[in-house]
């Protein structure tokens, strides 16, 4: 079965940091790149990083560049995002997805169900 | 940065024509992608590349873009196409990934 499947997500006190992971299933994962997308509470989404299959090209959104560290293990297939130096802002359901890698590598062909993170004191 | 423009809603009876807008500077000049989000779920692709159609969605679904307006069409609007949808395209200016502000249809 085809499938993402999110973890590490939490409540966490401004200043602090957490690390999520995305583990995949049912596909090769080295061979696509994947992408990290949260949304807000009633927000649209919003694009936060991407990883290229070989974990050696990454892009940043502005808002978390500095902050967020995007990798790869694709010995244990897991999608990871490191935030450090979490802000209310960064409050959101936080969802990793697969490169339309064949279709269009600049779409997003499959979501995990994310993993909640609130950054509150 | 790019930005993409879309209601804030729309409204249509069942049975007939939803029609969803994204506005961007020259966006018919790029590849517009289309997500479908129910409440509570992971997005789910219903276009890709401006009118191509992933499996398993309804014919029911097409897509336009040309100038500054990319559209989603849905036809036989069906009580279980409410949702709402966003629009995305990549910025090559900034190599950024681009949503819209989402539309929510509401099937009458």
């Amino acid at each position: 079965q085809v499938q993402l499947v999110e973890s590490g997500g939490g409540a966490v006190q401004p200043g602090r940091s957490l690390r999520l992971a995305c583990a995949a299933s049912g596909f090769s994962f080295s061979t696509y790149g994947m992408h990290w997308v949260r949304q807000a509470p009633g927000k649209r989404l919003e694009w936060v990083a991407i990883i290229w299959s070989d974990g050696n090209s990454k892009k940043y959104a502005d808002s978390v560049k500095g902050r967020f560290t995007i990798s790869r293990d694709n010995s244990k297939n897991t999608l990871y995002l490191q935030m450090d130096s979490l802000r209310a802002e960064d409050t959101a359901i936080y969802y990793c997805a697969r490169v339309a890698v064949g279709i269009d590598v600049n779409a997003f062909d499959m979501w995990g169900q994310g993993t909640q993170v609130t950054v509150s004191s | 940065s790019y930005e993409l423009t879309q209601p804030l809603s729309v409204s249509v009876a069942l049975g007939q024509t939803a029609t969803i807008t994204c506005g961007g500077n020259k966006i018919g000049n790029k590849n517009v992608h289309w997500y479908q989000q129910k409440p509570g779920q992971a997005p789910v692709v219903v276009m890709y590349r401006d009118s191509n159609r992933p499996s398993g969605i309804p014919e029911r679904f097409s897509g336009s873009n040309s100038g500054n307006t990319a559209t989603l069409t849905i036809s036989r609007a069906q009580a279980g196409d409410e949702a709402d949808y966003y629009c995305q395209v990549w910025d090559g200016s900034t190599a950024h990934f681009v949503f819209g502000a989402g539309t929510k249809v509401t099937v009458l």
